[in-house]
């Protein structure tokens, strides 16, 4: 099973800064099928990035996602308020899927 | 409106069982693999267990394998999960969560139901 490990395990911004969230696998993630989800208080997890870096339907472009291999980073850009939340990387491509612990991102 | 709604909480004794329903609408259900995801209180997500649009494959994480079964009934356009042998740690916000692309084999969740509460406790 493959392992991902996120850090840092709680991020502190302001509205307005970069946010750079990462996530690291024990083993090469296949054909980079590796996802990003945002879930907050109360709801279901919402898929924000899938195959690393393509954006889901609806997602602001400030989302980014980049990596491959064992290594992937979600970025984004300019925080909005909405956007304080824990996120998730999850890997697809090796049975079984598997999710990372999770970043809270936070107000600083 | 593409959803997917999930049947009510419940509350459930160790060694106990219980079948979690989630429907679907607004989409072509048949054409779509499903899965089953939970969250424990206070901690992150965990992948539980998948069936394919076909029905001909379904596989399970190693903590629910043997106790667990999911099924569907495309007629119905509903997902199942039958959990058997409830411990203590099952407790959970239990997810079903669709795959992002029909007839996919790997891929992302897009749309996921609201959540069932279990708790397993006497």
């Amino acid at each position: 099973e493959i392992v991902l490990t996120q850090s840092p395990g709680t991020l502190s911004l302001s509205p307005g800064e970069r946010a750079t969230l990462s996530c690291r696998a024990s083993q090469s993630v296949s054909s980079s099928f590796l996802a990003w989800y945002q879930q907050k208080p109360g709801q279901a997890p919402r898929l924000l990035i899938y195959a690393a870096s393509s954006r889901a339907t609806g997602i602001p472009d400030r989302f980014s996602g980049s990596g491959s291999g064992t290594d992937f980073t979600l970025t984004i850009s300019r925080l909005e308020p909405e956007d304080f939340a824990v996120y998730y990387c999850q890997q697809y491509g090796n049975a079984p899927n598997s999710f990372g612990q999770g970043t809270k991102l936070e107000i600083k | 409106e593409v959803q997917l709604v999930q049947s009510g909480g419940v509350v459930v004794q160790p060694g106990g069982s219980l079948r979690l329903s989630c429907e679907a609408s607004g989409f072509t259900f048949d054409d779509y693999t499903m899965h089953w995801v939970r969250q424990a209180p206070g901690k992150g997500l965990e992948w539980v267990s998948l069936i394919n649009w076909d029905v001909i494959n379904t596989y399970y994480a190693d903590s629910v394998k043997g106790r667990f079964t999911i099924s569907r009934d495309n007629s119905k356009n509903s997902l199942y999960l039958q959990m058997n042998s409830l411990r203590t740690e099952d407790t959970a916000l239990y997810y079903c969560a669709r795959h992002k692309s029909p007839y996919s084999g790997d891929d992302a969740f897009d749309i996921w139901g609201q959540g069932t509460m279990v708790t397993v406790s006497s």
